[in-house]
């Protein structure tokens, strides 16, 4: 009940393409949904962040789309770009922030130019 | 303001030896988390500390494994008698409470041989 499935495993888009990543969780107490980008050989930095209070948040190219009743919330890239090539992970935690949050198994994005 | 710091980058172990992992938060925050990321994985929660107390530790290994956050100085993640299993990418995240966001230091990517 505690895990987050992350789907696809890998992705190929082309440049300007939209790049769409899905996740799904099963624990209803999960109030707090980040989206995090990793580059090889570097730590994950937070990208965006929503609360299920919210459906939809919107942040430059960069959209989180939630879905409280089928438990899934999903990334969507716009106009993607070379430079957006990293592995991203979804993740979910309770009360709201950091405490030990459950990460979906990772998306490798790639933006063919 | 510096981010989180983490060091050693790299560390390699022979099997039977003690790994010795730091990390110092950013500034203001007194919140620490450690995380292991096995190849080709999600990150999977370790442990949860403030200064000088263990908040949650349901995801230490019950043997070999210990944290600490003192009073003054760094974060420690213990690991003894290291074996090839132990062999992973350990990350270590801060933030300025328990219900914010959490941000990445780079990591220390552990080789056991």
């Amino acid at each position: 009940q505690q895990q987050v499935k992350q789907s696809p495993q890998s992705l190929i888009v082309q440049k300007g393409g939209i790049s769409i990543i899905n996740c799904a969780y099963e624990n209803t107490a999960f109030d707090y949904f980040p989206w995090y980008q990793q580059f090889p050989g570097k730590g994950p930095a937070l990208l965006i962040a929503i609360r299920p209070d919210v459906s939809e948040k919107k942040e430059g190219r960069f959209t989180i789309s939630f879905n409280k009743s089928a438990k899934q919330f999903s990334l969507h890239i716009m106009d993607s770009q070379p430079g957006d090539s990293a592995t991203y992970f979804c993740a979910a935690s309770l009360n709201q922030g950091a405490q030990k949050l459950v990460f979906g198994q990772g998306t490798r994005l790639t933006i063919n130019p | 303001n510096a981010g989180v710091m983490q060091n050693p980058r790299h560390l390699v172990r022979r099997r039977g030896q003690e790994a010795r992992l730091r990390c110092s938060p950013m500034k203001g925050h007194s919140h620490v988390y450690w995380y292991r990321q096995l190849p080709e994985e999600g990150l999977k929660f370790m442990v949860y500390l403030q200064k000088e107390n263990i908040i949650d530790e349901s995801g230490m290994p019950k043997e070999r494994f210990s944290a600490e956050f003192p009073k003054e100085g760094p974060s420690i993640l213990r690991i003894q008698q290291v074996v090839r299993g132990d062999s992973a990418a350990y990350f270590c995240a801060s933030s300025v409470q328990g219900n914010t966001e959490a941000f990445f230091g780079q990591g220390t990517r552990l080789t056991v041989v």
